[in-house]
């Protein structure tokens, strides 16, 4: 079984449409990310949920909102795509204790006409 | 604040010869480190971690990083290059094992000529 696995891996759409992407972790995890990876592979966080509550929000425009209705879930909601939006987007999970490390899912790659 | 620093976008090295990428971070406090690697069309996996145990890390895939304090380095070496690991690395630090960021280098490409 995936630990990470995040719907749909591909997403091409036009501007001005809204779109999600869904994450799922079954590792057990309490803490979830998204992270979006630009076309030079920079690595930005933009949200981080603990136990379903919002704890990081980086500086990202509110057309992109999370949702977290379990602690194994944590979607990704984009209203009004722009060209800009175009990247690939990581869920990622954490454990506690003395883990630390990130658990990514294979990502989704959006582009936006 | 944390933040890394990774030298060199691109390293090409021949198979079979040694393969060094270089991870310079800034930490306030004792950081963790990790060296993440990312294969075409795929997310990050862990090659290994520091956290605060030996300061020489052994990881997958024949790689290893020593903690260097005084150098505030974390390099990512392997004494043989194999086409396989052509590929993203990354490096990242964080505060402490429970942080809730890491914060991510910018990556270097290895590319392995035959």
């Amino acid at each position: 079984d995936t630990a990470v696995s995040q719907t749909p891996k591909y997403l091409v759409t036009q501007m001005g449409n809204d779109k999600s992407i869904k994450c799922e972790q079954n590792l057990g995890h309490d803490t979830m990310y998204w992270y979006k990876q630009d076309s030079k592979k920079f690595l930005k966080i933009m949200f981080s949920y603990n136990n379903k509550e919002l704890i990081i929000n980086e500086t990202v425009p509110n057309r992109f909102s999370p949702k977290s209705p379990d602690k194994a879930h944590l979607n990704l909601h984009i209203n009004s795509l722009e060209l800009g939006d175009s990247a690939v987007y990581f869920c990622a999970s954490r454990g506690g204790g003395q883990s630390g490390e990130l658990f990514f899912g294979e990502g989704s790659r959006l582009t936006v006409l | 604040a944390q933040s890394v620093t990774q030298l060199g976008s691109h390293v090409s090295v021949s198979e079979g010869a040694l393969v060094l990428l270089r991870c310079n971070y800034s930490s306030s406090v004792p950081p963790y480190l990790f060296w993440y690697v990312q294969y075409p069309n795929q997310g990050l996996q862990l090659l290994l971690k520091y956290t605060s145990a030996a300061t020489l890390v052994k990881g997958i895939n024949g790689f290893e990083a020593e903690f260097k304090k005084s150098e505030t380095s974390f390099h990512l070496t392997k004494p043989s290059a194999h086409m396989s690991d052509a590929a993203e690395y990354f490096c990242a630090v964080s505060d402490h094992a429970g942080a809730n960021n890491l914060f991510f280098g910018t990556g270097t490409r290895l590319t392995v000529i035959p």
